[in-house]
């Protein structure tokens, strides 16, 4: 069985560009999270989606990022425009709607380097 | 505010040793305290959890402590090996499906041959 599938893996951009990033949860999972990990510190939620509609979205910084998870599939990970305070790996997670509390599965994660 | 919080940073421990892992937390509404284990370029994958209904659990060589007073739960890893060498996050949620993780900063462990 497929897991959580991040693309890219790595993006060089400059500040002011624009950055989409894309998650391929497990089939089947409802529950999908973004989340980032500045470098060397805590992993941070960004926000959870049910299916296509947006549960949480209290941990996105602010307005330069959007996601979308259109007909509750893949998501993708907007940032336009980028700020060097960007940088940092984005995870993505999913699980089931009735699994364990706390099961996520996570993807190898996008690092993303605003210069 | 950090709502989790992690130590040490990093660890280095030999073949064998039994290196251990703190977390505090400050939100009495978390039930549900994992533990994820992360390898260089991989993602956090959950090693271990615990509920604050007992005070221990063993899963192989992982172990988790909770003292639900002092809002701490800490891992132990028994007989480490070079291969258990990565970063550990411990982690915190209100436990229901679906409910956010609060992280903690992680700890980079390597464990000398």
């Amino acid at each position: 069985e497929a897991g959580v599938t991040q693309f890219p893996s790595h993006s060089v951009i400059e500040k002011g560009q624009t950055v989409t990033l894309r998650c391929d949860p497990i089939s089947g999972h409802d529950n999908l999270y973004w989340y980032r990990r500045v470098m060397g510190k805590e992993i941070k939620f960004l926000l959870h989606f049910v299916k296509e509609s947006k549960q949480d979205e209290s941990g996105m910084p602010n307005n330069r990022f959007l996601a979308e998870r259109t007909g509750g599939t893949y998501s993708t990970l907007k940032v336009q425009p980028a700020e060097l305070e960007d940088s940092g790996v984005y995870f993505c997670a999913s699980s089931q709607i009735r699994g364990p509390a706390g099961e996520l599965f996570f993807g190898e994660g996008s690092r993303l380097t605003v210069l | 505010q950090q709502q989790v919080k992690q130590s040490p940073q990093s660890l280095i421990v030999q073949k064998g040793g039994i290196p251990i892992i703190n977390c505090a937390y400050e939100n009495t509404a978390f039930d549900y305290f994992p533990w994820y284990q992360q390898f260089p370029g991989k993602g956090p994958a959950l090693l271990i959890a615990i509920r604050p209904d007992v005070s221990e659990k063993k899963e192989g060589r992982f172990t988790i402590s909770f003292n639900k007073s002092a809002k701490q739960f800490s891992l132990h890893i028994m007989d480490s090996q070079p291969g258990d060498s990565a970063t550990y996050f411990c982690a915190a949620s209100r436990g229901s499906s679906g409910s956010r993780l609060t992280f903690g900063e992680g700890t980079q462990l390597t464990v000398n041959p």
